[in-house]
């Protein structure tokens, strides 16, 4: 069975950092990209940006490019999404899911993690 | 890159069909057949409904179908029920440089 278990919820103050995860089991973990997605409370998806694990190139929204970095380590089916100055407005919850997508042919999520909910408060 | 625009709500009986589009550009939907829907309950995680815009994934109901026309997609409910209740969004890709866009959402109500 296909699974993506993410980390729990996180409390943290404006300027602080934070690396969240997304652990992938059931598949081959470097077979598919990894995206992260925004919610922010009350309002729609937002795609981030995604990773392939295999060789951890990476693409970002450019909404998102230069505020978050993500990240995967491959030995651990691991993915990661980290700030280094956390700010109110990254107050969310995050999901992973995995994209299965190939040039042209096909881009979805076929499996979502349960989420991460953090919350930036001073 | 701009959300695909999506109404904000609609409302069916049940039994009824529902129709529900997502907008895009001729740089996202109307140039790939890659758009996906995704079913959101609340406080859940979103659920894969179609994708490349006609496909069921295995386990979803042949209530739910998905076309394309222009730089408009749709997703079509059929036989509507109670459980249909929920959020609803739109994803295009859109190109190497932007990747992927999402729509504004559409919130389903079953009368």
């Amino acid at each position: 069975e296909v699974q993506l278990v993410q980390s729990g919820a996180e409390v943290k103050k404006p300027g602080e950092s934070l690396r969240i995860s997304c652990k992938g089991s059931g598949y081959s973990f470097t077979s598919y990209w990894i995206s992260w997605v925004r919610q922010m409370p009350g309002k729609g998806l937002e795609w981030m940006g995604r990773i392939d694990p295999s060789d951890s190139y990476t693409n970002y929204s450019p909404s998102f490019q230069g505020h978050v970095t993500i990240s995967a380590d491959k030995s651990i089916s691991t993915a990661y999404l980290q700030w280094s100055s956390l700010k109110a407005s990254d107050t969310a919850m995050y999901y992973c899911a995995r994209l299965k997508a190939a040039a042209g042919r096909s881009f979805h999520f076929d499996y979502w993690g349960q989420g991460t909910l953090v919350t930036v408060s001073s | 890159q701009s959300a695909l625009t999506q109404p904000a709500s609609v409302s069916g009986s049940p039994g009824q069909s529902i129709t529900i589009s997502c907008t895009g550009t001729s740089s996202d939907v109307g140039s790939y057949n890659l758009v996906s829907w995704y079913q959101q309950h609340p406080g859940k995680a979103p659920k894969l409904m179609i994708y490349e815009g006609s496909k069921r994934p295995s386990g979803v109901s042949n209530r739910f179908s998905g076309s394309k026309s222009g730089n408009t997609a749709s997703l079509t409910i059929s036989g509507l029920q109670a459980e249909d209740e929920a959020d609803y969004y739109c994803c295009s890709y859109a190109g190497s440089s932007t990747f992927g866009v999402f729509g504004t959402g559409t919130k389903v109500t079953v009368l």
